[in-house]
């Protein structure tokens, strides 16, 4: 099946610093991408669709200058989190639809702590 | 957006007993209906999906129905086993997915 892989598997950062978090699906291409943040003992929830080749589209509430979205090519989403806060500290998960499939394929998932 | 609404939010039941978790979503043009399983700090796993033009679908144990007129969905898992403990999400998905709040089932052996 699609593979979709995620790095780092967890970081820890200091406030005020800036995060990369890395999308990647390694046997398909993907054109669009979606990252979902996830607070302990919560659902999923969608942050923004990511877009290869044009800017992300983010969800309400989701703030575009904090959560930098970058899509360069067909196998690699970035998400970073810029001047991170403890209260952005989460799990982040991606995903992405292989082909016309209506299934998504999950990353592994990155834990952010920030101290 | 969607807004999918998924009940109860926790679910114990007796080993052997059937579970029933139950989803609503707002968004007629949703067409896909996918549930999830989800252990701790891992990635949802897809269990079973439907798509809108079925109205039921099975797999072993697990079952899924689909009442599009009055937008709802239920996952039903009979013989439930002690690994059948997890949390459960529903999602609805019309491009993207949202995702219901989600059920942790804990089945006592």
């Amino acid at each position: 099946g699609a593979v979709v892989s995620q790095h780092p598997s967890w970081v820890i950062c200091k406030s005020g610093t800036s995060v990369k978090i890395e999308c990647r699906s390694l046997d398909f291409q993907a054109t669009t991408m979606f990252w979902y943040r996830q607070f302990p003992k919560q659902s999923l929830m969608l942050m923004a669709t990511s877009n290869e080749g044009s800017k992300a589209t983010y969800e309400q509430g989701v703030e575009k200058d904090k959560f930098l979205i970058n899509h360069a090519s067909l196998t690699l989403s970035t998400l970073t989190v810029t001047s991170a806060h403890p209260e952005d500290s989460s799990f982040y998960i991606c995903s992405a639809p292989p082909g016309l499939s209506y299934e998504q394929y999950f990353g592994p998932g990155t834990r952010l702590t920030v101290t | 957006g969607e807004n999918v609404e998924q009940h109860p939010s926790t679910l114990s039941v007796q080993e052997g007993d059937s579970a029933v978790i139950k989803c609503t979503y707002s968004d007629s043009a949703s067409n896909y209906f996918p549930w999830y399983k989800q252990e701790l700090g891992k990635r949802p796993q897809l269990i079973i999906d439907i798509r809108s033009n079925v109205g039921e679908k099975k797999d072993q144990r697990i079952a899924v129905t689909l009442n599009k007129t009055a937008k709802h969905f239920s996952l039903h898992i009979t013989e439930t086993q002690p690994e059948d403990s997890a949390v459960y999400f529903c999602a609805a998905n019309f491009n993207k997915f949202y995702f219901g709040s989600g059920t942790k089932l804990n089945v006592k052996p």
